[in-house]
């Protein structure tokens, strides 16, 4: 059974840093792509990053691009998102996601991000 | 970035009812448009990939059908558990996209 669990959210202020972590397991971590993508409260829903199977290429809207970094370590079956200089438009729940044929074809649970003074 | 207009915000209809829900791009997205049905509280769980794919495990009154800018999601007769908002999305190039959503509720 494909697992998606993510930790790392909680509250933070303004400018500072967050670093995701999406722990996978069920399938072979590094045959796949994966992604964010986040729901801000009551919203609907915004792709935020890509990576390719071995990590050695990532894709960002330009809404987050420069500010965030997805990465992975495939010996960990762990996916990654650092996510710099937070603004209040960030706070969502993000969701990490498996890149399986036609995409996205597994989500975890969700981790809540809230950006506040 | 590929525009993805969803159609209609909002869906009041009755058990048994077929519905139809449409996305429209705002440029030729070549059949990559995956269908999403989310219930309060939970993460999307993946419908129909590439307009016509039915999901495993998805029951076969989910249908998906179009081509070139204009696709649609149909439920041949609603179930009670398919109330709830469903979301398109394109992945035909990045930044994908997805549509405002469609929240159906029981009449």
């Amino acid at each position: 059974e494909v697992q998606l669990v993510e930790t790392g959210g909680g509250l933070v202020q303004p400018g500072r840093s967050l670093k995701l972590s999406c722990v996978a397991s069920g399938f072979t971590f590094n045959n796949y792509w994966m992604s964010w993508t986040r729901q801000a409260p009551g919203k609907g829903l915004e792709w935020v990053a890509s990576i390719t199977n071995s990590g050695g290429s990532t894709y960002y809207p330009d809404s987050v691009k420069g500010r965030f970094t997805i990465s992975r370590d495939n010996a960990q079956n762990t996916l990654y998102l650092q996510m710099n200089s937070l603004r209040s438009e960030d706070t969502a729940t993000y969701y990490c996601t498996r890149d399986g044929p036609g995409i996205f074809d597994y989500w975890g649970q969700g981790v809540m991000v809230t950006v506040s003074s | 970035d590929i525009q993805m207009t969803q159609s209609p915000s909002f869906l009041s209809a009755s058990v048994g009812d077929r519905v139809t829900i449409n996305c429209k791009a705002s440029q030729n997205i070549n059949k990559y448009l995956n269908w999403y049905q989310q219930k309060l509280g939970e993460a999307p769980k993946r419908l129909i990939y590439n307009t016509n794919n039915l999901q495993t495990g998805i029951p076969s009154r989910f249908s998906g059908s179009g081509s070139g800018t204009d696709y649609t999601l149909t439920i041949s007769s609603l179930q009670p558990e398919d109330f709830a908002t469903y979301f398109c999305l394109q992945h035909n190039s990045f930044p994908f996209t997805f549509g405002s959503g469609t929240k159906l509720e029981i009449k």
